[in-house]
């Protein structure tokens, strides 16, 4: 079992739906939480992040973690055609100063059609 | 523009053939990843760097090495290309706890 699970999806929505993307983890020493976002063909960009429990907003985005019950999401509002990308998870236990190795999820496609 | 620099963007190598790919960071970042993606597989930790001088193995570095010589510069060699190390190969760096950093990749077809 990989230390970090997530549906790879696909998943299409159209245009102005909110979005939901998830993974679960097994960890219980993650402490920094993480979301990617990748678009074809190119490297996986920094979108949200998180430390420990709890939600943080940035615009249409929303990260939410429970580390009770090893769970992350993202929510995507009022979701348009440039949220189309693969949305990876990542994670870490982040050990004295540094974030260390970062655990990812297998990535979700995400197609929004106009 | 601060970032990581990857090269080449694209190769086509014949097996058996040695092949270096190379990466370079201007962030000062002390710690360094090279990472595998393949569809289905997610990204893989190849190796890794904590600082300058130091290396350590990831979840799949048979067939792979890397070198720190320097902060900015983390080459990652296949001495014997084979065919199922044909995938996209990213490098990233982290220069404390607000994230990685990545590279454009480098998308290798080993024939």
């Amino acid at each position: 079992q990989k230390e970090v699970e997530q549906d790879p999806g696909p998943l299409s929505v159209p245009e102005g739906a909110i979005v939901s993307l998830n993974c679960t983890y097994s960890n219980s020493a993650f402490q920094y939480f993480m979301w990617y976002r990748q678009y074809s063909r190119k490297g996986p960009e920094l979108l949200m992040y998180t430390y420990s429990s709890g939600n943080k907003e940035d615009g249409r985005f929303t990260a939410q973690v429970d580390k009770s019950s090893k769970y992350i999401s993202l929510f995507i509002r009022d979701s348009q055609p440039s949220d189309s990308a693969t949305y990876l998870c990542a994670m870490s236990e982040g050990r004295g100063s540094t974030l260390g190795r970062l655990y990812f999820g297998r990535g979700t496609q995400l197609t929004v059609w106009p | 523009i601060a970032g990581i620099t990857q090269a080449p963007t694209s190769q086509i190598l014949a097996a058996g053939r040695r092949m270096t790919l190379r990466c370079t960071q201007d962030m000062r970042h002390n710690a360094m990843y090279w990472y595998r993606q393949d569809l289905g597989l997610g990204l893989r930790l190849i190796h890794y760097s904590n600082t300058a001088g130091t290396t350590g193995k990831g979840e799949v570095p048979d067939g792979y090495s890397v070198s720190r010589a320097n902060t900015d510069d983390f080459p990652l060699t296949l001495a014997s290309a084979v065919p199922s190390q044909t995938s996209v190969y990213f490098c990233a760096s982290s220069g404390g706890r607000d994230g990685y950093t990545f590279g454009s990749g480098t998308r290798l077809t080993v024939v």
